[in-house]
């Protein structure tokens, strides 16, 4: 099975930051790699697919980028609604393993 | 619009079963994959398994193997989880999402790739004596 492992697993930054998040995968995943935002008491939902595809509706200040075994997840300048948990996941195979979350904190 | 609706919260006793459904609407049931995800107290998102609406070919996680079920009813547009011998580590919120493909192009297109754009709201199972 692939395992998929994110970086860090908590961070905190400040309204207006630019944050990173890292996104390992123990096997060669091309592009199949998703990300996801996740709010406390909410399902997720999707920011970028095919480690690169902003969904629809998702403002421009997420980007993702990367290939095979390591990806990133940006947020350009850090907004209030932004404080989540956030998870990549990939889509090469199944099963179709989560990271662990990276959690976004208030500075 | 999508929606997937998923049945109400369960309190369950240890060793027994739950069964959680996911009622889709808005779109050609049959014409997308169903996951299921949970989410344990606290925890991350843990992938469980995949139904296809369309012929009904699944694909569990190892660590459930044995002890899921997942099947659809395309009368109804419903999906259905069902997982046994409960125990209290699987309390969690249960997520149903529909499975959305990207296709590629060209000559020898790879796979298209799969991502959950929607989801059900989540059903808490409770596992407890």
């Amino acid at each position: 099975d692939i395992q998929m492992t994110q970086s860090p697993s908590s961070l905190s930054a400040s309204v207006g930051d630019r944050v990173t998040i890292t996104c390992r995968a123990s096997h060669n995943i091309k592009t199949y790699l998703n990300w996801y935002q996740q709010k406390p008491g909410k399902a997720p939902e999707l920011l970028i697919y095919a480690a690169s595809s902003l969904q629809s509706g998702v403002p421009s200040r997420f980007s993702g980028s990367g290939y095979g075994t390591d990806f990133t997840l940006t947020i350009s300048s850090l907004q209030p609604e932004d404080f989540a948990t956030y998870y990549c996941q990939q889509s090469y195979n199944m099963p179709r393993a989560f990271g662990q979350g990276t959690k976004v904190e208030v500075k | 619009q999508v929606q997937l609706v998923q049945s109400g919260a369960e309190v369950k006793k240890p060793g027994a079963s739950v069964k959680v459904s996911c009622k889709a609407s808005g779109y050609a049931f049959t014409s997308h994959a169903i996951t299921w995800v949970r989410q344990a107290p606290g925890q991350g998102l843990e992938w469980m398994g995949w139904i296809s609406a369309y012929n009904y070919n699944t694909n569990y996680a190892q660590r459930f193997q044995g002890r899921v079920t997942m099947t659809t009813d395309t009368s109804t547009s419903t999906a259905y989880m069902e997982l046994r011998s409960l125990r209290s580590d699987d309390t969690a919120v249960y997520y149903c999402a529909r499975g959305d493909m990207l296709t590629f192009g060209g000559f020898a297109p790879p796979p298209p790739a799969e991502y959950f754009h929607h989801w059900g709201q989540g059903t808490l199972v409770t596992v407890s004596s």
